[in-house]
This record gives structure tokens, sequence and C-alpha cells, in this order.
């Protein structure tokens, strides 16, 4: 079975500092795994994932996220947080065949001006 | 083109009442899928379609919930006799259907029980 934990379901950081969002799997088969953000009354949509391939991955808004099979981690960064980075992020897993995607409580993220 | 669509937008029914909300997902998406979304409970699974068939129907919270998709196209999730905690967010996702694909939120329904 798998599943995802996000530690810290609200995370504050002054405009400028650099972004953390911790995210930890668990999976009985190689995973793919995603971030998904949600802004403000909107819907959900895909920040980055990996399937296969390099481990560090590159997605929109200058976000990254980088796979550590050995830490079963998956977490997100951004090196300079704009205020418009303020949404929900998730992180979601699914195992390799298997098509069911499993998403964490998600993390609110807060910048400060 | 276009994306995932749903409706209603919002929806306030009576406890007890029967509710349908319908997905209408991007056209080729042979994958769709249910969640809820409660306040501070994140994104809760609740049921996937391939083309027709629901292979996994584990996160049904309990047999007043019922989902089917007709023509490997739309969709409609049924919740019978609703309750006071069925209210939530509904969203509908969908994709082309392989696990690593990127899945295509709808808006959601925004359900109310009074």
């Amino acid at each position: 079975a798998q599943s995802v934990t996000q530690l810290g379901s609200h995370v504050s950081v002054s405009e400028g500092a650099l972004v953390l969002l911790r995210c930890n799997y668990s999976s009985s088969v190689p995973p793919y795994l995603f971030w998904y953000v949600q802004y403000p009354n909107q819907g959900l949509q895909l920040l980055l994932k990996y399937t296969t391939g390099a481990t560090l991955v590159k997605g929109i808004n200058g976000f990254e996220a980088e796979f550590k099979k050995s830490e079963t981690s998956f977490h997100l960064t951004k090196p300079s947080a704009h205020m418009s980075d303020a949404a929900e992020y998730f992180c979601a897993v699914s195992d390799q065949g298997y098509q069911k995607v499993t998403f964490g409580t998600g993390t609110k993220l807060q910048v400060i001006p | 083109g276009a994306g995932v669509s749903q409706s209603p937008s919002n929806k306030v029914t009576e406890k007890g009442k029967d509710v349908e909300l319908r997905c209408d997902p991007i056209s080729g998406h042979t994958a769709l899928y249910w969640y809820r979304q409660s306040l501070g409970q994140g994104l809760e699974f609740l049921i996937y379609f391939q083309g027709n068939s629901a292979p996994d129907k584990s996160g049904l919270p309990s047999d007043r919930f019922s989902a089917e998709r007709t023509g490997g196209s739309v969709s409609t999730l049924t919740i019978q006799r609703t309750q006071q905690e069925d209210s939530a967010v509904y969203l509908c996702a969908s994709s082309l259907g392989q696990a690593e694909e990127t899945q295509y939120f709808g808006p959601g329904t925004r359900l109310l029980v009074l």
C-alpha cells in the first residue's frame, strides 16, 4: 500500500527566503511522485512529477524536487519565495502499474512580505 | 482545449436528500478520478475509472456513495440520504490513463448538507 506524509500543515517563509516543503512516501514498488498546487479559489494543477530518469525534477515557477530513494523523500524547494507562491501544496504518489494516486494532506504556504 | 468540467458548482441540500454530481473529463482521457476535499483533510480518494470500469472503489466512505461512468466519458457521483458530514468539495480529475500521467482537475462541486 502506498502512503504520503507531508510534514507541516502550515509553513511560513519571508519573501525571498528558501521554500522547503517536506514529503515522505511509502511504496512497495518504485513510485511515481507528484507535487500539485492549489492557488486560492482555483483548482489543483501539476507543479512537477518524477517518473523515471533524473532524480532532480524541475517544475513550473522555479520549483524543483529531488527523489531520494534511500530517504523515501520527495521534498519541494524553491530558492527564493515570491508572494504569488502562497498556496496549498499537495504531494502525491502512485505505484508503477497501479493507477490509484494517493495524496498527502497538504501544506499551506504563507509568504510574508 | 476544454478542461475538466463539473456541475453543479455549488449544491445546498437538506439532510436525507439524494444528490448527483457530474463530471465531464477531457476528451480522450480514459482515466477518471473522484476525490473529496474537506477542511484540513487533504484530498481523500473515492474511486477511479479506467474506461467504464471501476477497478478500485475502496475509497467510497459508505454504501450511500456510488458512481458510474458511461461511454468512457461522463461520470456521475451519487450520494444517497445525505448527511451533514458529507459536506465537502468533491473534485473530479481525468488523465490519459497510465499511473505516471498528470491528472487534470475540475473546479469541484461544493456540497453543503444542512
